[in-house]
């Protein structure tokens, strides 16, 4: 069974800091990797998506992946309080295979 | 305005009450697929499809039925509901097979009763 991980927080961090949130998964075949933001009770939304070993920055935004050691992560900086949401990590393997999430990472940005 | 829409967005039933939960999509995409989302659980993949009649198993496909007829459209039957399926339903679409981002629909919240 693949599986995703994520540490479930919540990971509170102060207004300006930088947040890392962290995943591993489990199949090694998996290509795609997909970090999601979700507002509670409203629908994910895609943040990031990484293909390759290395980073990814999107304007505060940065994606690391690292393929043998079977994680990717999402750096924020400058955390906003508009940030505080979960964040899911989504990982799919070759053609198609289905999508596996991650449980979430729950973030709160203190004023 | 490209989107993924759902209908009901809520929904109150009794338990063995057949009923079917509508996905349609604008964007012309291939591949649509449903999930389930539950505290501490995160998002599960019920069903997918990576185009008209081809539809593959999730992780949670138990007690549910998909059907993928037109590629606009992907409804999500469950023909005798059961009170573990009280959940938050997410349709969403992408463009390719799955390699891309998945657009996601506002979100079906379920109580069986």
């Amino acid at each position: 069974q693949k599986e995703v991980e994520q540490n479930s927080g919540p990971l509170s961090v102060p207004e300006g800091a930088i947040a890392s949130l962290n995943c591993t998964y489990s199949d090694r075949g998996s290509q795609s990797f997909f970090w999601y933001r979700q507002y509670s009770g409203k629908s994910p939304e895609l943040i990031m998506s990484i293909y390759s070993n290395g980073d990814k920055e999107d304007g505060r935004f940065t994606a690391q992946l690292n393929k043998a050691s079977q994680y990717v992560s999402l750096l924020i900086r400058d955390s906003q309080p508009s940030d505080s949401a979960t964040y899911l990590c989504a990982v799919n393997g070759n053609y198609g295979q289905n999508f596996v999430f991650g449980p979430g990472t729950r973030l709160s940005v203190l004023p | 305005e490209a989107q993924v829409t759902q209908n009901p967005r809520y929904l109150i039933t009794v338990t063995g009450k057949k009923l079917t939960v509508t996905c349609s999509q604008n964007m012309n995409h291939e591949y649509m697929s449903w999930y389930r989302q539950d505290p501490g659980l995160g998002l599960r993949q019920i069903y997918y499809s990576m185009n008209v009649e081809v539809t593959d198993k999730g992780d949670v496909p138990e007690g549910y039925k998909v059907s993928r007829k037109e590629k606009r459209n992907f409804p999500l039957i469950l023909e005798s509901p059961s009170p573990n399926q009280t959940s938050l339903y997410f349709c969403a679409s992408s463009s390719r097979q799955g390699a891309h981002e998945q657009y996601f629909g506002p979100g079906t919240r379920l109580t069986v009763t």
